[in-house]
């Protein structure tokens, strides 16, 4: 099983609202991913967790706010977003080791109106 | 920091013929190089991989070769099928980047009947 699952899939949000996103993998992975992707570009990371402490933090504003409860999960915490923050959301997890696979969930399709 | 580009950003070939997609990477300790394929809609799907003490991996029509010297890699498809069009992402990881995983730009691959 090399599944990572998000949800929702699809999300609508207005500039006031407060939103999350969640990302669920059950490989036993150790690492954990956000990346956000506009279109036609390659994914950008924004957050990696490792045995579920943040390690890497690449200047994302504070209205993405990460989060992980355990090893299975992790979520991120939407609040104040701009228009231009819309794009496809993308969860990965991998071992955490140099090297190892990294695998992708299907994304969140995020539009903020 | 590590940076990858990948050429050519587009790239249409006749169905059966074969389709090559080059990339560079800049930092010399990176030691992990992924393949993603991604479909319109989906998240990244990886595809196949190469390790810095490998030179080249196949797995059945896809290949790709490393070039550990002049820091290059490239992934090639051979008899392409229509269900090959997608956008092809390289990747690196390792080194100053252990962490992270850095895309190239990526390649939208058209297969003509």
């Amino acid at each position: 099983d090399t599944e990572v699952t998000q949800t929702p899939k699809h999300l609508v949000m207005g500039m006031t609202n407060k939103k999350s996103l969640k990302c669920e993998q059950h490989m036993g992975h150790r690492a954990m991913y956000w990346y956000k992707q506009k279109a036609k570009k390659p994914p950008e990371l924004m957050f990696v967790y490792s045995y579920e402490k943040l390690s890497i933090n690449e200047s994302v504003p504070s209205r993405f706010s990460p989060e992980c409860p355990n090893s299975s999960l992790l979520n991120l915490h939407l609040h104040a977003l701009q228009p231009e923050d819309s794009a496809l959301y993308l969860c990965a997890s991998s071992r955490g080791l140099p090297g190892a696979e990294a695998f992708f969930g299907q994304g969140t399709r995020l539009t903020v109106v | 920091g590590e940076n990858v580009e990948q050429h050519p950003s587009t790239l249409s070939v006749q169905e059966g013929d074969s389709a090559v997609i080059k990339c560079t990477y800049s930092d010399s300790a990176s030691n992990y190089f992924p393949w993603y394929k991604q479909e319109l809609g989906k998240g990244p799907q990886l595809i196949i991989d190469i390790r810095s003490n490998v030179g080249e991996k196949k797995d059945q029509r896809i290949a790709v070769t490393l070039n550990k010297t002049a820091k290059h890699f490239s992934l090639h498809i051979t008899e392409t099928q229509p269900e090959d069009s997608a956008v092809y992402f390289c990747a690196a990881s390792g080194g100053s980047s252990a962490s992270k995983i850095i895309f190239g730009s990526g390649t939208r691959l058209s297969i003509r009947p």
